[in-house]
C-alpha cells in the first residue's frame, strides 16, 4: 500500500462546470502522476509532476490543468467539463528515483453529462 | 496505434486451463511491466522485466522478456477465477513516463 486517496471517488458533473479532481499521499514520493482509462486505451498519461510546482505534460493534456503546491497532494482540473472527458481518474506516484514502476490510488470514476 | 500491442484483447477460459497473453511493440524497452486490475480498484504491479530473454515466474504466472527487448509474454498455468482481472503491459518511455498497452481483460469461468 503506498498510502494513496483520491477524492472524490465517484463525481457527475455537467459539462460545462470546473471540476476538481484530488491525488492525496502520505511518504513524500517525488514523482506524482494522473492518467485517465478509457475502454480500448488501457492507461493514458494526462500530466505528471516531478516536485513541488514542476509539473509536465503527458499524451492526454488537452483541457486538463494540474498544480501541485505540496508534496502531499496532486490537483487536476478540468476547466470546462466536457462529456469526452467522462472517464476513470487514476494518481499513481513512483518510488524514490525508480520511476518506471509506479504504485495506482483506486481511481475516481468521473461522469460528464 | 499503440506503443504496447496486447494481445489478446479478451479472453474466457474454463478453470484449470492454461493461456499467454502478449505484449508487442516495434520499439525497444529498457524494462516492462505487467500490472492486474480488478473491478474498482487501481492496477497494481505483478513483475518488472529488464534484461533481454529474462523469465520470472510468480507463483503460477510466467513473465518472459523478449531477446530483443521489444516483447513480453504473460503465461499462466491452470488459470483459477481468482486470476480474472484486466492485465496490463507497460513500459518507460522519455525518462519518467510509462506507456501502456491496451490490456488483455481475462475471465476465469469455474
Amino acid at each position: 500500500d503506498a498510502g494513496i486517496t483520491q477524492s472524490p471517488r465517484h463525481k457527475v458533473t455537467e459539462t460545462g462546470t470546473p471540476v476538481t479532481l484530488r491525488c492525496h499521499q502520505t511518504e513524500n514520493h517525488r514523482y506524482m502522476y494522473w492518467y485517465r482509462q478509457d475502454p480500448g486505451h488501457g492507461l493514458r498519461l494526462i500530466h505528471y509532476s516531478y516536485g513541488v510546482k514542476d509539473t509536465d505534460k503527458g499524451e492526454v493534456s488537452d483541457g486538463y490543468s494540474v498544480s501541485r503546491s505540496k508534496t502531499e497532494d496532486f490537483l487536476l482540473t478540468l476547466e470546462s467539463a466536457t462529456s469526452s472527458q467522462t472517464s476513470v481518474y487514476f494518481c499513481a506516484i513512483s518510488v524514490g528515483t525508480v520511476t518506471d514502476t509506479q504504485y495506482f490510488g483506486p481511481g475516481t470514476r468521473l461522469t460528464v453529462l | 496505434t499503440q506503443l504496447l500491442e496486447q494481445s489478446p484483447q479478451f479472453l474466457s477460459i474454463q478453470e484449470g486451463e492454461n493461456l499467454t497473453v502478449y505484449c508487442n511493440s516495434s520499439s525497444v524497452f529498457s524494462s516492462l511491466q505487467w500490472y492486474r486490475q480488478e473491478p474498482g480498484e487501481g492496477p497494481v504491479l505483478l513483475v518488472t522485466v529488464v534484461t533481454g530473454g529474462e523469465v520470472k515466474k510468480l507463483k503460477r504466472l510466467t513473465f518472459q522478456f523478449g531477446d530483443a527487448r521489444k516483447d513480453s509474454s504473460l503465461h499462466i498455468t491452470a488459470a483459477q477465477p481468482g486470476d480474472t482481472g484486466l492485465y496490463l503491459c507497460a513500459g518507460p518511455r522519455y525518462g519518467n513516463k510509462l506507456v501502456f498497452g491496451a490490456g488483455t481483460i481475462l475471465r476465469v469461468k469455474s
